[in-house]
């Protein structure tokens, strides 16, 4: 089945500053890769995803990447502000079935 | 509000009980899953149903059971609760958009076993 390994576990930032996360996947029919934001007390939420026909994908300042060959994708947040600090999670989808990453804790500090 | 909703956001009970989480979307997906989120922050995939079907069913203790009354709603029943089963049971439902099933996560509950 498919595993999806994730780094760094936990990221502190200065604000201002970028943040990068990065993902592997081993499945190499998984099609859809999502990111999730999570807050304290509540439930993932989607913030950007990008499918297996795209190279990047750009929203404000999150910008997601994805290396079919190489089976890696990578979230990029730009000019981190403190209420950037969440847990991000990565995750490979193939037809709904969906495998996350372990997370990465990120703090932005003011 | 168009969401995922789940009832209740805590849960508090003591092994050997019988207990339900209620999960209900009005986003009009087709599929609904079931996620255990454990205190590492894991989050992996316990169930999914897709039209009251059941299409994923990983490996989970079969005192766990799933119950899907219609599209809408998706239930978590979990018989003789024990201590490792403490953790926050998030649901979440999915439509099909050019070929990906984007999905959706309701606000989790937390359900603890003393």
């Amino acid at each position: 089945g498919e595993n999806v390994e994730q780094h760094p576990s936990t990221l502190s930032v200065q604000e201002g500053d970028s943040a990068v996360i990065k993902c592997t996947y081993s499945d190499s029919a998984s099609n859809y890769f999502p990111w999730y934001k999570q807050e304290l007390g509540k439930g993932p939420q989607l913030i950007i995803d990008i499918r297996s026909n795209v190279g990047e994908k750009k929203d404000q300042r999150i910008a997601v990447t994805l290396n079919k060959t190489a089976k890696h994708f990578s979230l990029h947040i730009t000019e981190t502000q403190p209420e950037d600090s969440a847990v991000y999670f990565c995750a490979a989808s193939i037809r709904g079935d969906m495998r996350f990453g372990a997370g990465t804790r990120l703090t932005v500090k003011p | 509000d168009t969401a995922v909703s789940q009832t209740p956001k805590y849960l508090v009970t003591q092994m050997g009980n019988d207990k339900s989480i209620k999960c209900e979307q009005n986003l009009g997906h087709d599929t609904m899953y079931w996620y255990k989120q454990d205190s590492k922050k894991f989050l992996k995939i316990m169930f999914s149903y897709n039209n009251k079907e059941l299409i994923i069913n990983e490996t989970v203790p079969n005192r766990f059971s799933p119950k899907s009354p219609d599209k809408a709603h998706l239930n978590l029943h979990i018989n003789s609760l024990e201590l490792g089963d403490s953790a926050v049971y998030f649901c979440a439902s999915s439509h099909i958009l050019a070929g990906v099933y984007e999905q959706y996560f309701g606000p989790g509950t937390r359900l603890t076993v003393t």
